[in-house]
């Protein structure tokens, strides 16, 4: 079957770091660019950062840039965000998202996991 | 505030037409970046309804189809259902940003 299965989300204080991570299968993970969008309570989606097909090239937003690191294992079907100085306007579902060619640039979307909730709270 | 701009709510009867539109600018829907379609039920992962402005996707009706003139898109929707009652958010690019943009999403609601 193919699908994307997030985990690592949780409740963290702000300042801390949380690492989420992304199983895919069910289609040839090192083909495809990937990326994390997420959706804050009551909001719109939002882009958040990109992988190419083997990593060489990385996209991040202007609200996460400096603070969270994407990378991926070919080897084991995993994509990764790692988060720190995470702020309560982190608070959010992150998805993890396939894009339909090797390069995270101009994407479109075309496989999105469930989803993983992370809460910065105090 | 989005980059892409969608109307909060639009509103049909079951078998009637419905269009969503997205609004962009010249960084981005009014260049030449395509635009995309998600439709996006409450608790569900969201799914590719439209990519490339027009494409459909293996699996989505037709009754679904895009469209683009300038700087924005349109998603019309025939034959209105009660299980079409979702949230729908176009995509493009942004060449300002240098990264993915999406519309802040429509609330589709079948009377």
């Amino acid at each position: 079957e193919v699908q994307l299965v997030e985990s690592g989300g949780g409740l963290v204080q702000p300042g801390r770091s949380l690492r989420l991570s992304c199983a895919a299968s069910g289609f040839t993970f090192d083909d495809f660019a990937m990326h994390w969008v997420r959706q804050a309570p009551g909001k719109g989606l939002e882009w958040v950062s990109g992988i190419s097909w083997n990593g060489g090239n990385i996209g991040y937003s202007d609200s996460v840039k400096g603070r969270f690191t994407i990378s991926r294992d070919n080897a084991k079907n995993f994509l990764y965000l790692q988060m720190n100085s995470l702020r309560l306007e982190d608070t959010a579902l992150y998805y993890c998202v396939k894009g339909e060619g090797t390069s995270w640039y101009i994407p479109w979307f075309d496989l999105w996991g469930q989803g993983t909730l992370v809460t910065a709270s105090s | 505030q989005s980059v892409l701009t969608q109307p909060p709510s639009v509103s049909g009867a079951p078998g009637q037409r419905v269009t969503l539109s997205c609004t962009g600018n010249s960084s981005n829907i009014g260049t030449h970046y395509d635009v995309h379609w998600y439709q996006h039920l409450p608790g569900t992962a969201p799914k590719l309804l439209i990519y490339g402005n027009i494409n459909r996707p293996s699996g989505v009706p037709d009754r679904f189809s895009g469209s683009k003139s300038g700087a924005s898109a349109s998603l019309a929707i025939t034959g209105l259902q009660p299980e079409d009652e979702a949230d729908y958010y176009c995509q493009s690019y942004d060449s300002s940003l240098t990264g993915p943009v999406f519309g802040g999403g429509t609330k589709l609601t079948v009377l």
